[in-house]
């Protein structure tokens, strides 16, 4: 089975420029996460998603960041303007619904921002 | 909100020692998952604990879970090179939803 597919793997950007990152989930997975971790702490998450809606993104910072699931698989994060601080990797995760509750969420490879 | 802290953050040790990775988390939760990070790499996945009482091997690897006390395990016996990553913890963060809180990991080195 393939895993959860991003890119780009690496960018790199100056501050205040826009940046795009695209994730593919496991095929049939219905929820789908967007995580930020930054170096030497543990994932925290931005977003979840059900299908094409989002089920929390309390801890989004919605001045800057956005995130869309069309169709219910394929999702984008996007940051508008970069920040210093928005240095991270940025890990996209999905999970199988409704089948079990044992499933847990895999995640991709990630994407390393560089913001200089 | 639910937090879940790790220690220790740092555990160097020797091969062939036994020692213990313990996952505090502040409220109810009725799962935990550990997750193994190598560096540069993703997450992968290694245990998955439902209930409380509940316990998980592979290979030198030992998870289990207290509900009541709010704390799972993860122990480490005689460990090899192979086994040094960071390890982390997640709960949801209300019971029954699937939102994971992640713990700040705990960064293992096992000496040669």
């Amino acid at each position: 089975e393939a895993g959860v597919a991003q890119s780009p793997r690496y960018k790199i950007i100056e501050k205040r420029q826009s940046v795009a990152f695209w994730c593919n989930p496991i095929s049939g997975h219905a929820t789908l996460y967007w995580y930020q971790q930054i170096l030497g702490q543990g994932p925290k998450l931005l977003i979840q998603f059900q299908n094409n809606g989002v089920v929390d993104d309390s801890q989004l910072p919605k001045d800057r960041f956005s995130a869309e699931r069309l169709k219910g698989v394929d999702s984008t994060l996007k940051i508008q303007p970069a920040k210093l601080e928005d240095s991270a990797v940025y890990l996209c995760a999905s999970r199988a619904y409704g089948i079990s509750v044992n499933t847990e969420a895999f995640f991709g490879q990630g994407t390393r921002l560089t913001v200089v | 909100e639910l937090k879940v802290e790790q220690n220790p953050l740092f555990l160097s040790m020797q091969e062939g020692k036994n020692y213990t990775i313990y996952c505090n988390y502040s409220t109810t939760s009725d799962r935990l998952y550990w997750y193994r990070q190598d560096p540069g790499k993703s997450l992968e996945s290694l245990f998955v604990l439902l209930s409380n009482g509940a316990v998980k091997q592979e290979g030198r690897l030992m998870a289990s879970l207290d509900t009541k006390a709010r704390l799972s395990t993860l122990h480490i016996t005689a460990a090899v090179h192979d086994l040094s990553a960071t390890y982390f913890c997640a709960a949801p963060a209300t019971s029954g939803t699937y939102k994971y809180i992640f713990g700040t990991g705990t960064r293992l080195k096992v000496l040669a």
